[in-house]
């Protein structure tokens, strides 16, 4: 089973800073088979990015996604005060299917 | 709009049964497949189950022989019953419809998985 690991564990970041969030997982992975959500408190998550780097429909262009193999990365070129929230990666897994989710990085305001 | 509700959360107590809905609207529901996914206060997301297009279901192993996932087409619903409830699945439980985009490079061609809509959630709490 792919055990995914996110770092840091929080991102303390002014408005306007560059985020860059990590993914590592246990075992290589496919790339299309790789997603970003990010969740703020109280709501449902929403998808971000899928396929390691494709912006989700809506999705503005400050956040990108990079990566292959067992590191991805989730970028967000300036933060802006919506952004503070928690960022899960999360891997499919297609036999038997199956969704695993990092432990999260949170983004707060330094 | 493309929408799920969730409903059926609530109180119950350690050994008992409870049975979740999402009613799914603005799609083709009996075109996707469906997943729960749960969070309890505080932590991370967690893979609850899973029901394909032709109703064949998966479970990780801390919910397999507890929870029964299906779904009805005809009534656009997905539902959870879960059985032999425990502390440990007290939890916020949301439903995910799973997109699924195909696409080539020069050299191959790959499908991403994906879950590109959710409910709002409904929650469980399991304590005597």
């Amino acid at each position: 089973e792919i055990v995914l690991t996110q770092s840091p564990g929080t991102l303390s970041l002014s408005p306007g800073e560059r985020a860059t969030l990590s993914c590592r997982a246990s075992q290589s992975v496919s790339s299309s088979y790789l997603a970003w959500y990010q969740q703020k408190p109280g709501q449902a998550p929403r998808l971000l990015i899928y396929g390691a780097s494709s912006r989700a429909t809506g999705i503005p262009d400050r956040f990108s996604g990079s990566g292959s193999g067992t590191d991805f990365t989730l970028t967000i070129s300036r933060l802006e005060p919506e952004d503070f929230a928690v960022y899960y990666c999360q891997q499919y897994g297609s036999s038997p299917p199956r969704f695993t989710f990092g432990p999260g990085t949170k983004v707060d305001i330094k | 709009e493309v929408q799920l509700v969730e409903s059926g959360g609530g109180l119950v107590q350690p050994g008992g049964s409870l049975r979740l809905s999402c009613a799914a609207s603005g799609f083709t529901f009996s075109s996707y497949d469906m997943h729960w996914v749960r969070q309890a206060t505080g932590k991370g997301l967690e893979w609850v189950s899973a029901i394909g297009t032709a109703g064949d279901p998966y479970y990780p192993g801390s919910v397999k022989g507890r929870f029964t996932i299906s779904r009805e087409n005809a009534k656009n619903s997905l539902y959870l019953q879960m059985n032999s409830l425990r502390a440990g699945d007290t939890a916020v439980y949301y439903c995910a419809r799973v997109g699924v985009r195909g696409y080539c490079s020069s050299t191959s061609c790959y499908t991403s998985y994906y879950m590109d809509v959710w409910g709002k959630g409904t929650t469980v709490t399991v304590s005597s």
